[in-house]
């Protein structure tokens, strides 16, 4: 079974302090994504990354920049973070670029930040 | 800016019946679609996906349609039980790798 694990279920940071979210997947797969989730809104993509080093802007990425140095890992980084990033993060991984196959997701990361 | 407090769409559906959820998509370009179930505390899991070459697909207790004329999606599930309470999530993929998804809608179960 494909395994997404993020690093933290719950989280809570001061505003202005600098934020690592970590997801590992173990399935070798290529894309990994990070989401945010906000009630009524859905999920809305931060980036994406489709290899080693290659990111891609979603959504929303303002306030956000993300790392990826090893295939498995997808790293978000709040900068900076603010109030309105309190959230739910989902990160995902699917298997190859273009391919019509799911993603598949980590249980989440609920960031507060006061 | 965030709208908070916004509400999710509800469905109320007595336990044994068949529930019908909605989904209208927005990029006629979109060629593949996944609905995805999420409990409470859990990331999303797949329920069960199409493609735009089909109109329908059955799973287990599920089934999904799609209408490409009007660009709509529609999860039917069959003698609906206790654990089918959740949200549940239609996405959409054009070219390329990413997935666009809607805002969900809640299924309550009634005993």
């Amino acid at each position: 079974d494909v395994k997404v694990t993020q690093s933290s279920r719950y989280l809570v940071k001061r505003t202005g302090e600098k934020v690592f979210l970590e997801c590992v997947q173990d399935m070798d797969h290529e894309n990994m994504f990070w989401y945010r989730q906000d009630p009524g809104l859905g999920l809305r993509l931060i980036y994406f990354s489709y290899d080693v080093k290659m990111k891609e802007k979603g959504d929303i990425p303002e306030g956000y920049s993300v790392s990826r140095e090893k295939k498995e890992r997808f790293s978000l980084i709040l900068e900076s973070a603010s109030t309105n990033q309190t959230s739910m993060y989902l990160c995902a991984s699917s298997l190859v670029q273009g391919a019509d196959t799911e993603a598949f997701f980590g249980q989440g990361t609920r960031l507060t930040v006061v | 800016g965030e709208s908070v407090g916004l509400h999710l769409p509800t469905l109320s559906v007595q336990e044994g019946d068949n529930s019908i959820i909605n989904c209208a998509y927005s990029n006629s370009a979109s060629d593949y679609f996944i609905w995805y179930k999420q409990e409470s505390g859990k990331g999303p899991q797949f329920i069960i996906d199409i493609r735009s070459n089909m109109d329908k697909r059955q799973g287990q207790r599920v089934t999904v349609l799609l209408n490409k004329t009007v660009k709509h999606l529609s999860l039917q599930i069959a003698a609906t039980q206790p654990g089918d309470s959740a949200v549940y999530f239609c996405a959409e993929k054009a070219a390329g790798n990413k997935l666009t998804f809607g805002g969900g809608t809640r299924v309550l179960v009634k005993p």
